[in-house]
Parts: structure tokens; C-alpha cells; sequence
């Protein structure tokens, strides 16, 4: 992996369904990964900072985990619902450099 | 806290014309970097100041630049502007190059 990539490019889920995505990373000099939720018209807004192989960070219904050694993180989304409709972006930066690498983004549909 | 603020919201400009956009950081935060998102992709970086100096630079050409006050605030400066610099222009602080980045809402800039 040279990118950051992001599956799936959209997805459509029901209210009270889980789901979770996915991102991919380049593993070497690796220094953080980022989660982040973008609402149109609003600010992207952080979810998870992640920076050591195995992190599990939670934030109410939402989780991601980290696999630094093989380079990707998952964003589990439990009992979704209408307002966790967004799109969901993941980032990466290395040691050496402070700028964040984004993937293009999952965006997550919720229907009643 | 009134988060990171950006101006204007939109903007149109004609090919060819020079652009300046501006980015006051969340209080407290030294260090603001500028992405442009172009459609269907993810953002990209531009470079990012700390301490008033560009302290790292993105694959952008030198049309793109910058400025960062003592108060921290920062301006993008985009000259002889092309079709393909219309975009969603993304600036975010930090407390230090290496911290958490924090968004404005972007500004929509459109080449005619």
C-alpha cells in the first residue's frame, strides 16, 4: 500500500444496523492514524486519534481498532441511526512528517 | 471557543485572477495547515506554517502560498488561478505540528 485507501466508496444501511469500513494504510513510519466525520456543510470533526498497534478506542456507538504491522483500521458503527449519516474519512501521517495523508472517504447512508 | 473559523464561505473567481484565503485557528493552537479537496477525492496537503515559516510543503506549484501572522492566523494565496484550483479549501490548527488537527468549514472556491 503507497495510499491511504478507503472501502467501501459508499455504503446504505437501514436505522438499527451495524456496520463498519474500512482503511488502509502504508505501515512503515507509521506515526498516527486518524478518523475523522465530515457532515455536509459542516467541519470535519475527529473521532479517534490512534497511534499503538492493537488501539481500541470507543466513543458511544462508534469504535476503531488498529493494525499498524499490517497497515489498516476498521470503524465499527453499532445501532446506527439517521444522524450518523456522513462521511467517513480516515488519515495517516509518518514520523517524519506532520501533514495528513487522507483516504477519499466512506459515505455512510442511514434510511428510517 | 468559536473553533477554527475560515473566510470567505464561497468565493468565484476567472482564470487567471489572484485569490486570498483566510484561516483564524482555534484559541490556544500555533500551527495551521491548508488541504484543497477537489472533487471525489480526499483532501490533499498544502503545506502548513508554524512559528510564521511554511514548515513543510505539499505537491502543490509555487502559484500556491502562504502567510501566518503573529496571532497565529494564516492566508492562502492562490495566483494566475486555473479551472482545476476549483475546490473546497480545508485549513486546520493544532496546538503543535505534531497535535491533533482541528477543521474549519472550508471555503468553495469556484474558476470560471
Amino acid at each position: 500500500i503507497l495510499n491511504v485507501e478507503q472501502s467501501p466508496q459508499s455504503l446504505h444501511v437501514q436505522e438499527g444496523d451495524s456496520t463498519n469500513f474500512t482503511c488502509s494504510f502504508p505501515s512503515s513510519n507509521f506515526y498516527a492514524l486518524h478518523w475523522y466525520r465530515w457532515e455536509t456543510a459542516k467541519s470535519p470533526e475527529a473521532l479517534f486519534v490512534m497511534t499503538l498497534n492493537g488501539d481500541e478506542k470507543k466513543k458511544g456507538r462508534i469504535s476503531a481498532t488498529l493494525n499498524t504491522k499490517e497497515g489498516y483500521s476498521y470503524l465499527y458503527i453499532k445501532g446506527s441511526q439517521p444522524e450518523d449519516s456522513a462521511t467517513y474519512l480516515c488519515a495517516h501521517n509518518t514520523g517524519t512528517a506532520s501533514k495528513l495523508t487522507f483516504g477519499t472517504g466512506t459515505r455512510l447512508q442511514v434510511t428510517l | 471557543d468559536a473553533g477554527v473559523t475560515q473566510s470567505p464561505t464561497h468565493l468565484i473567481k476567472t482564470r487567471g485572477q489572484q485569490v486570498t484565503l483566510r484561516c483564524s485557528p482555534k484559541s490556544g493552537h500555533d500551527t495551521v495547515s491548508w488541504y484543497q479537496q477537489a472533487l471525489g477525492q480526499g483532501p490533499q496537503f498544502i503545506f502548513q506554517y508554524y512559528e510564521e515559516e511554511e514548515r513543510q510543503r505539499g505537491n502543490f506549484p509555487d502559484r500556491f502560498s502562504g502567510h501566518q501572522f503573529p496571532n497565529y492566523s494564516s492566508e492562502l494565496n492562490v495566483n494566475a488561478l486555473l479551472l482545476g484550483d476549483s475546490a473546497l479549501y480545508l485549513c486546520a490548527s493544532s496546538l503543535n505540528p505534531y497535535n491533533e488537527q482541528f477543521f474549519g468549514p472550508g471555503t468553495r472556491l469556484t474558476v470560471l
